[in-house]
């Protein structure tokens, strides 16, 4: 089943912005929500956004989601060494009647 | 507080069957779409099967599809996901998931290691 695409890598200095992104297709991105998932080795993921910029309680207004087309993207603003991590986007794709997700982003903090 | 507790996850081999749970406490269970999601030694993220509130809407990923049944007991707050037919690209870590939105409750995830 077809995914989403995510770069393999992002490199941002401490205290940056990193914005993340995640192209899809009709099928999913273009007429669905994008959510974004955080996962720290070792560790489950972590929902970070949903239906394009909903957070979770918990989550800092660092992270924000957003969406134009068939491609969506998640901004952190503020960059900390906790913000090193792999980021998933995913979404529901009406003709695969599947979830898909992204390949995920690795973020390094420099 | 929302919990998600999987297991069943052990080392068999090829062809075989393995069957997994998931046991959910600390919400109404029957009002969530429950999810399986497997990731495989290093890479990404997969999405694996689906149940919606009162079992009568089921999605698999293609290549599990009539390998893998996805089930659920609501009075048992649990759901489970039955594998046949193993290969050893399903070795993967099967977390369990509530869907809200998207996954926003995940399990630590059991391991399957489908090897001869």
């Amino acid at each position: 089943q077809a995914g989403l695409t995510q770069p393999p890598s992002v490199s941002k200095g401490l205290r940056q912005t990193a914005t993340l992104t995640c192209t899809g297709t009709n099928s999913n991105l273009g007429t669905q929500g994008a959510a974004w998932l955080q996962q720290h080795q070792g560790h489950p993921p972590k929902l970070l956004s949903y239906t394009n910029n909903n957070r979770p309680s918990g989550i800092s207004e660092r992270f924000s989601a957003s969406k134009s087309g068939n491609t969506a993207s998640l901004t952190i603003t503020g960059l900390q060494p906790e913000d090193e991590a792999d980021y998933y986007c995913s979404a529901w794709d009406t003709s695969l009647r599947a979830w898909v997700f992204g390949g995920g982003t690795k973020l390094t903090v420099l | 507080q929302v919990q998600l507790v999987e297991s069943g996850g052990s080392v068999v081999q090829p062809g075989r069957s393995l069957r997994l749970s998931c046991a959910a406490s600390g919400f109404i269970f029957n009002n969530y779409i429950m999810h399986w999601v497997r990731q495989a030694p290093g890479k990404g993220l997969e999405w694996v099967a689906l149940i919606w509130y009162d079992g009568t809407i089921i999605h698999y990923l293609d290549s599990v599809e009539g390998r893998f049944t996805i089930s659920r007991d609501n009075s048992q707050n649990k759901f489970y996901l039955q594998m046949n037919s193993l290969r050893a690209e399903d070795t993967a870590l099967y977390y369990c998931a509530r869907e809200n939105g998207a996954f926003d409750f995940w399990g630590q995830g059991t391991m399957v290691t489908v090897s001869s």
